[in-house]
């Protein structure tokens, strides 16, 4: 089944205290971003990765670091998290380019304490 | 399930209806759009896109219509069912903007019984 994979799809963690979330698809797709969610603010573009080891910011990258050393995966990274970082976050993959995000992850819900 | 919004611009349909979702979009060279849907507690799905030379466009149940002029954009859903109550988001792609998308703050609809 073609899908992206994020986990966890919980996390409760403390400021400062660095932490990962895993994103992986499995449909060769070239092209993954990632996206946080926020109560009147909509979603919004964190950072993107057009094929392997390319990456570019998003619309608001601040506090974050990604990685694309793999095609299938796109970690994102979370140095020294704070509690305005607290939020529903969605990975997601296509294949056709940036801007045509076709498949997302079930999400994570981030609480940063 | 999860808030994906506040005060979000609600629809409530009866089940079997036809549901008109609208979209206003901001960009005159956006020549790209898609349609979300969003379910409590998951990631947005891809429901159907439009490409900027086409008017129309239908898929299962669903028909996309695109009005250049006035800059609108209109999600319908036939024969409405109570699976479709969700969020739905609007997010249009242009070069102007490095091709990444902008998403609209989403309609909820409801599907009564």
């Amino acid at each position: 089944e073609a899908q992206v994979t994020q986990n966890p799809r919980y996390l409760i963690t403390v400021t400062g205290k660095k932490l990962t979330v895993t994103c992986s698809q499995n449909m060769n797709h070239e092209y993954m971003s990632w996206y946080r969610q926020d109560p009147g603010l909509g979603l919004r573009q964190i950072y993107y990765s057009m094929n392997v080891e390319v990456t570019d910011k998003g619309d608001v990258p601040e506090g974050y670091k990604v990685s694309r050393k793999e095609k299938r995966n796109f970690p994102l990274i979370l140095e020294s998290p704070s509690p305005n970082q607290t939020s529903l976050y969605f990975c997601a993959s296509s294949f056709m380019g940036t801007g045509t995000e076709a498949f997302f992850g079930q999400g994570t819900r981030l609480t940063v304490v | 399930g999860e808030s994906v919004g506040l005060h979000l611009p609600t629809l409530s349909v009866q089940e079997g209806d036809n549901s008109i979702i609208n979209c206003a979009y901001s960009n005159s060279a956006s020549d790209y759009f898609i349609w979300y849907k969003q379910e409590s507690g998951k990631g947005p799905q891809f429901i159907i896109d439009i490409r900027s030379n086409m008017d129309k466009r239908q898929g299962q149940r669903v028909t996309v219509l695109l009005n250049k002029t006035v800059k609108h954009l209109s999600l319908q859903i036939a024969a409405t069912q109570p699976g479709d109550s969700a969020v739905y988001f609007c997010a249009e792609n242009n070069a102007g903007n490095n091709r990444k998308l902008i998403w609209g703050l989403g309609t909820s609809l409801a599907v009564n019984p």
